[in-house]
């Protein structure tokens, strides 16, 4: 079965620095991987994701992420983070085929001005 | 385009008691799933359904079930409610076809078990 770790609960970053979160995936076969994000009392919105092709992804509000095989990760990133990102990240897999997605536990990104 | 809806936002229910939670997709879309998002859990998925059968089922307990209309409304019921059902339930719809496509979530329907 397929499953997904975001190691860091929390991450705290700077007003303007980059940005990474981290995410790794296991599955049986090829993944399709997502990242969404949930800000305060609204649902989750989709950032992008990744299902063949070019490993590096780019997405909405600037964000991007790279797919690395031979790591099994698919970290999000951002060059310049802005106090507007400050929302509650999921990334989530689906093995190839009909299986369920799949998502982690979620980090919670805070950006300081 | 219409988001996706769920009704009703709030819901207060006693332990024993039942309930059935109402989602309304985006207009065209076929597929749709349910999520039980708690603090300490994350999102856990419940039910997937594509054109009225469901397609995919997770690691839940029978007093959880759901079923898909065929103008593709989908709700979902708990019975014999339990303290550790409260919970934001979460339903997103997709195009359905093809299980690379995204899925649009709604508002969520916050559920409090006393």
């Amino acid at each position: 079965a397929q499953s997904v770790a975001q190691p860091e609960d929390q991450v705290n970053v700077a007003e303007g620095n980059p940005l990474t979160v981290k995410c790794t995936y296991s599955v049986s076969g090829n993944p399709y991987l997502f990242w969404y994000v949930q800000y305060p009392n609204r649902g989750l919105q989709f950032l992008l994701k990744y299902i063949t092709g070019d490993n590096l992804v780019k997405g909405s509000y600037g964000f991007e992420a790279e797919f690395n095989k031979s790591q099994t990760s698919f970290h999000l990133k951002k060059p310049s983070a802005l106090v507007s990102d400050s929302a509650l990240y999921f990334c989530a897999v689906r093995d190839r085929g009909n299986t369920p997605l799949v998502f982690g536990k979620g980090t919670r990104l805070s950006v300081i001005a | 385009k219409a988001g996706v809806t769920q009704t009703p936002r709030y819901l207060i229910k006693t332990r024993g008691q039942q309930v059935t939670l109402s989602c309304s997709p985006i207009s065209g879309h076929r597929s749709v799933s349910w999520y039980q998002q708690t603090p300490g859990q994350g999102l856990q998925f419940l039910f997937e359904y594509f054109s009225e059968t469901q397609r995919n089922k997770g690691n839940f307990p029978g007093r959880f079930s759901g079923r898909q209309f065929s103008n593709s409304r989908s709700e979902m019921n708990v019975s014999t409610l339990e303290l550790g059902d409260s919970a934001l339930y979460l339903c997103a719809s997709s195009p359905g076809t093809f299980t690379i496509d995204e899925q649009y979530f709604g508002p969520g329907t916050r559920l409090t078990v006393t």
